[in-house]
């Protein structure tokens, strides 16, 4: 049962490209978040958002934007690509309810050439 | 400032216990997490804890939690050539409503 689902599980774009990448949830949550992963550097927050249409920068939200307009939607844009944005991106969602944690996507591989 | 830090290899022989530390930085986290990733995929919620417990016991897992020394962590008993993953340590901060803090991740790799 797939609560969290990325639409692609891997990409490859070039460079100068506008990216959209999808991420979907079923649980009715109200949180949403991007990371992205990179080796030795962990999970590092991009965007997060607490409800419909409303959107906060994370820890490196340069080069991305961010759409949510409908509550299980959470779009991560990629306005023109650049090779550093290579890299492992991960959805997640969580309740308001803090001991639920979050709940995560199986991540897309974006590789920018 | 928010930081979360564990260790990033351990390489434990089959059938051994697996301990992965972790220790972070805000006294206030009302949640600490480990999160499990296996190659390829995203994250799955092993367990928490909350911070007003010591220790938290979930058939092979055991969590232990000093808070004095903000010091967390996983132990595996009987760890199998399954339990092969990235664990990653996470808090959550009081002072963001849902914001959870990654460590960076610990590689746990099993030796025959």
């Amino acid at each position: 049962d797939v609560k969290v689902t990325q639409s692609s599980r891997y990409l490859v774009k070039r460079t100068g490209e506008k990216v959209f990448l999808e991420c979907v949830q079923d649980m009715d949550h109200e949180n949403m978040f991007w990371y992205r992963q990179d080796p030795g550097l962990g999970l590092r927050l991009i965007y997060f958002s607490y409800d419909v249409k409303m959107k906060e920068k994370g820890d490196i939200p340069e080069g991305y934007s961010v759409s949510r307009e409908k509550k299980e939607r959470f779009s991560l844009i990629l306005e023109s690509a650049s090779t550093n944005q290579t890299s492992m991106y991960l959805c997640a969602s969580s309740p308001t309810d803090r001991e639920d944690g979050y709940t995560f996507g199986s991540g897309t591989r974006l590789t920018v050439v | 400032g928010e930081d979360v830090e564990q260790s990033l290899f351990l390489s434990v022989r089959e059938g051994d216990s697996s301990v992965i530390n972790c220790t972070y930085t805000d006294s206030s986290s009302t949640y600490l997490y480990w999160y499990k990733q296996e190659p390829g995929a995203g994250l799955q919620l092993l367990t928490y804890i909350f911070s007003n417990m010591d220790m938290k016991q979930d058939q092979r897992l055991t969590v232990l939690l000093n808070k004095k020394d903000k010091h967390l962590s996983l132990r595996i008993a009987d760890t199998q050539t399954g339990d092969s993953a990235i664990y990653f340590c996470a808090e959550i901060l009081y002072s963001s409503a849902s914001k959870i803090i990654f460590g960076s991740g610990t590689r746990l790799s099993i030796r025959p």
